[in-house]
Parts: C-alpha cells; sequence; structure tokens
C-alpha cells in the first residue's frame, strides 16, 4: 500500500530565510510525485510534481523539490521565504496506472516578519 | 479556461438530512476524483469516476455515501443521513483522460452538520 509521511506538523521560519518541507513515500513501484500548497480556506494548487527524468524539479513561487530514490524522499524546498508562502503544503504520492493520490497530513508553515 | 468548480462552497444539515454535493471539472476533462478532509488531516482518497463509470470507489464509506458521474452534468457526490461525523471538506479533483496523473483541484465544500 502506499504511503506518504510528513514528519514536521508545524513549521515556523523568519521571512528572507530558507525552507525545506521533508516527505517520504512507501510505494511499490516508481511513483508520480506531488506538492500542493493549500491556503486557508482554499482548495489545493499544485506546485510541482515529478513523473520521471531528472530528479530536481522546478515549481512556480520559487520552489524546488528533489526527489531522492535510495530516502524515498522527495523534499520541496525555497531559497528565500515570503509572507505570502504561509499555508499548509501537502506532499502526494500516485501510481502509474491512473490518479488516485495518496497525501500526507500535511505541514503548516508559519512567516514571521 | 474555468478551473474545477463546486458548488455549494457551504452547506449546512442537520443530522439525518441528506448533502448533494456537486463538482463541474474542467473541460476537456473526462476522469473526477473525490477527496475528504478531516479537520486537522490531510486528504484522503475517496472515489473516482469516469463519465457514468465508477472506476475505484475503495475509499467511500460503505454506507449512505455514494457518487455519480453522468453524462450530462456535474459530478454528485450524495451523503444520506448525514451525521457530525460527516462534517469536512470534500474536494473534487479532474484530470484530461491521458494524464489521469495532473490533477486540477476544486475550491471545495464544506459540510457542517448541527
Amino acid at each position: 500500500a502506499q504511503s506518504v509521511t510528513q514528519p514536521d506538523i508545524h513549521i515556523t521560519v523568519s521571512e528572507g530565510a530558507s525552507l525545506e518541507l521533508r516527505c517520504n513515500y512507501s510505494y511499490g513501484a516508481t511513483p508520480y510525485l506531488f506538492w500542493y500548497v493549500q491556503s486557508p480556506g482554499q482548495g489545493l494548487q499544485l506546485l510541482l510534481k515529478y513523473f520521471s527524468g531528472d530528479t530536481l524539479v522546478q515549481g512556480i513561487k520559487g520552489f524546488e523539490a528533489e526527489f531522492k530514490r535510495s530516502q524515498s524522499s522527495f523534499n520541496l524546498r525555497k531559497p528565500s521565504v515570503h509572507w505570502s508562502d504561509a499555508a499548509e503544503y501537502f506532499c502526494a504520492v500516485g501510481g502509474t496506472s491512473y490518479g488516485k493520490l495518496t497525501f500526507g497530513q500535511g505541514t503548516i508553515l508559519t512567516v514571521h516578519p | 479556461n474555468a478551473g474545477v468548480m463546486q458548488n455549494p462552497r457551504h452547506l449546512v444539515r442537520r443530522r439525518g438530512q441528506e448533502a448533494r454535493l456537486r463538482c463541474s471539472p474542467m473541460k476537456g476533462h473526462s476522469h473526477v476524483y473525490w477527496y475528504r478532509q478531516l479537520p486537522e488531516e490531510g486528504l484522503k482518497f475517496m472515489v473516482y469516476l469516469q463519465k457514468e463509470n465508477i472506476i475505484d470507489e475503495s475509499g467511500m464509506p460503505k454506507e449512505r455515501f455514494s457518487a455519480e458521474f453522468p453524462k450530462e452534468g456535474p459530478s454528485i457526490l450524495r451523503i444520506q443521513q448525514v451525521v457530525r461525523g460527516d462534517s469536512a471538506a470534500y474536494f473534487c479533483a479532474s484530470s484530461p483522460p491521458d494524464r489521469a496523473n495532473e490533477q486540477f483541484f476544486g475550491p471545495g465544500t464544506r459540510l457542517t452538520v448541527l
């Protein structure tokens, strides 16, 4: 069975600081990996995705993520956080057959001025 | 191209009533997924539908919940005889037929059961 673990429930950073959100997955085959962001009361917006190829993927809003098969990880990074990045972030894994996604529990990001 | 649309955005029901949640996928998308987000939790898959077919309902509760995606019109998630534990945000996502993993999410329907 596929699963996703986001070890950090809540992270606080200062504006301008770097950010790394952790994601570990369990999946029997080559996974499709995603990061979504959710602002309060809103739906989910896709930040980036990994299907194959280059293990470092670039997304919107200056985010990037690196797929490390040996560590079963897909951590999200941003070099300099902006106050508008405060939101909840979800990592998700899917298979190749169709698009059922399994989500982690989410990481709430707070940004201090 | 309009995004995935869900209505209503907020729905209040009393225990025992029925809740109907609607989802209109993006234009050209023929795959629809429903997810539920309970308070303090991530999203949990409920059901995957294509036009007139339920492909995977492994995440649906066995009773009171049903979903459809008719040939014409939106997808409907129906909850009969709602209970307080059904209070949650219900999200719909759609994807194009050739890229089933690229899901675009709607804004969700927040169901409150009194």
